[in-house]
Formats: structure tokens, sequence, C-alpha cells
């Protein structure tokens, strides 16, 4: 079936743009995860959705970040008045539920690039 | 910060098994550890988890210590392909989330 699929797989934005990224889970999904990986960095939690609400954004780096999800569906993550720090790959994860038996299936990721 | 330690870097000699250890010391009782593994910045690829009992698919083996404090996964047959970077993630039990470590970098050699 299908796996999960992130949109666009690449990027470039000029320092100060927002950014929308977009995120399409594994149908029946419940839960919903982004993360980042900075160059030469290991991956970051970002935050956490069960259906449409996010009980964990403890990830977020500032308030120019945000995501929601809509229809316990599709997630969209923006970033305002994007910074050259923000430039990483950003991936989502989808899984059935939330809980430690659940496994977490990876999309290919959007490489963010802030000039 | 991650729940667990590997070795930075190993090598394996191609038809080899490889044996890629972990230690997870403060792990409780009721979570899991999950293994990924990454090849070239794509997005990570799961390839087994366990809680006490050691387990078995088509990609690899997991065998978890009586304690749960340390735990191997085992690759039967390395192939070239199997060269990546291999994450070792005792997973939160609340919310799921992954806390990736810095991983093994595995390098499979002919």
């Amino acid at each position: 079936g299908a796996g999960v699929s992130q949109s666009p797989s690449n990027k470039v934005t000029e320092k100060g743009k927002d950014v929308e990224l977009r995120c399409d889970p594994i149908s029946g999904h419940t839960a919903l995860y982004w993360y980042r990986q900075s160059l030469g960095q290991g991956l970051e939690f970002l935050i956490y959705f069960q259906g449409n609400s996010a009980p964990d954004k403890s990830g977020l780096p500032s308030d120019r970040f945000s995501a929601e999800r809509t229809g316990g569906s599709v997630s969209t993550l923006t970033i305002q008045r994007t910074q050259q720090e923000d430039s990483a790959v950003y991936l989502c994860a989808s899984s059935l539920a939330s809980g430690p038996d659940n496994t977490q299936y990876f999309g290919p990721g959007t490489r963010l690039t802030v000039l | 910060d991650a729940k667990t330690t590997q070795p930075t870097s190993m090598d394996c000699a191609e038809g080899r098994a490889a044996n890629l250890p972990c230690n997870h010391s403060t792990i409780s009782g009721n979570e899991y550890v999950y293994w990924y593994r990454q090849i070239h910045s794509q997005g990570p690829q799961y390839i087994i988890h366990g809680l006490k009992n050691n387990e078995t698919n088509e990609m690899a083996s997991l065998i978890i210590t009586e304690d749960r404090k340390s735990s191997t996964l085992i690759l039967p047959h390395a192939t070239l392909r199997d060269t990546a970077v291999y994450y070792c993630i005792v997973k939160e039990s609340n919310t799921g989330k992954l806390i990736f470590g810095q991983g093994t970098t595995l390098q499979v050699k002919p």
C-alpha cells in the first residue's frame, strides 16, 4: 500500500519568507509526528498529533513554527519568517496509534534550504 | 536526551553477520526497543522492535538481554546495501515519540 508522502521534496526559499510543508500519512493512521534533521545532526522531534489535536508540541524550536492537522489525515508544518538555521530535512512519520507497540513509518522528507 | 548508547561506527565484511550493540540501562518496564536505519539521508527505515522477547523478521533479529538493559541487532548476512546509520531507540510510552541518538554507522566492506 501507499506509504507516507511529503511535498515538496525540495524547497528553496529566501530568508524571511514563509513556507508550508505537507505530510500525507498512511491511510487509517491516527498518530502523526514531525521531526527534522539538520546537516550533520541527528533527528529531533518537533510535534505529535493524535487525530487533529497536538498533545505534544515540545520540540517546536520557536513560535515561528506551527503545525496543524485536518480531518485526521493531512498535516501541514508552517515556518514563518524563515531563517538560515531552519535549513534541514523535515521528516513526517505516522503510526496506527501512539502506543509503544505501534511502529512509526517515515516519509522521504522535505529538504528545506533557506538562502 | 536519548536513552540509548551505541558505538559510533562499526565495520563488517560482506556476507558475514553484523552484530550491532545498544545499551539502554534506564529502560522502563513498558518501553519498547526499536531499531531504524537511515541510508543517504533518506527517511528512516523501520527494521524491528521488541519488548523483552527475542524477535526475528525478514530483515534482522533482535536479541534483548533478560534484564532488558541492552540489546543486539543482528543482520545475518550483511550486504553492501546494508551500509547505513543504525539507530537504537527506546520509544516513549505516552506519546510514542522517538528520541534519536547519534546511531552507529555500519560500513559493510567487500
